[in-house]
């Protein structure tokens, strides 16, 4: 069975620091990968996706992620972070055998410190 | 297109009462799905449709939660006889068939039974 695991359940961070949000995932197929932030009282909002190709993605907002097949890794990154940037950030796996839904990490919440 | 619409944003009910919510999913999207999230964690699946069918409900979804999708675009989650632990929020979201875009989320419906 697919799982994903965020290492981390906080991340605090000062501003204009840069941020790595760590994702693990365990598949014995191919996935597609994907990274969503959820501002407080809001729904999740897609920041990038790896479906295939370069292995670094961009996203909105400044973020990227690489992907890292022999570790079965998804890291998301920031070079410099903001206030703004404080969220949860959720890591998600859609995999063919499950019909592609989505599994999901249990969540990272970024803390931006001034 | 606007996007996922959700309504209503937010509901109060006695416990006992029933509630009725609808999503509007993107339109030429043919899968819609249905979370719930309590706060500090991840989204907890629970039902999907693709076109009006629905494909999949959650082993965790009482009875007394019922989903429908009547012509394969809105959707409208009911929970009857409410109980204090289904305070949450509700989040809908829709997606193409392989879901390689990623799923695009509306805002959600905060359900509190008190």
């Amino acid at each position: 069975a697919q799982s994903v695991t965020q290492l981390d359940s906080q991340v605090p961070v000062f501003e204009e620091a840069p941020v790595e949000l760590r994702c693990n995932y365990s598949s014995s197929v191919s996935v597609y990968l994907f990274w969503y932030v959820q501002y407080p009282n809001q729904g999740l909002q897609l920041l990038l996706k790896y479906l295939s190709g370069s292995t670094l993605v961009k996203g909105i907002n400044g973020f990227e992620a690489e992907f890292n097949k022999s570790q079965t890794s998804f890291h998301l990154r920031k070079p410099s972070v903001h206030i703004s940037d404080t969220a949860e950030y959720f890591c998600a796996v859609s995999v063919m055998d499950s019909n592609y839904q989505l599994i999901w990490g249990a969540g990272t919440k970024l803390i931006i410190k001034p | 297109d606007t996007g996922v619409s959700q309504d209503p944003r937010h509901k109060i009910t006695k416990r006992g009462q029933n509630v009725t919510f609808r999503c509007d999913p993107i339109s030429e999207h043919n899968r819609l799905y249905w979370y719930r999230q309590t706060l500090g964690q991840g989204p907890e699946f629970l039902t999907y449709f693709q076109n009006e069918a629905q494909l999949e409900k959650s082993r965790l979804l009482s009875d007394r939660f019922s989903a429908e999708r009547p012509k394969g675009s809105f959707s409208t989650l009911e929970i009857q006889r409410t109980e204090q632990g289904d305070s949450a929020m509700y989040l809908c979201a829709s997606s193409s068939q392989t879901g390689a875009a990623g799923y695009t989320f509306g805002s959600g419906t905060r359900l509190t039974v008190v």
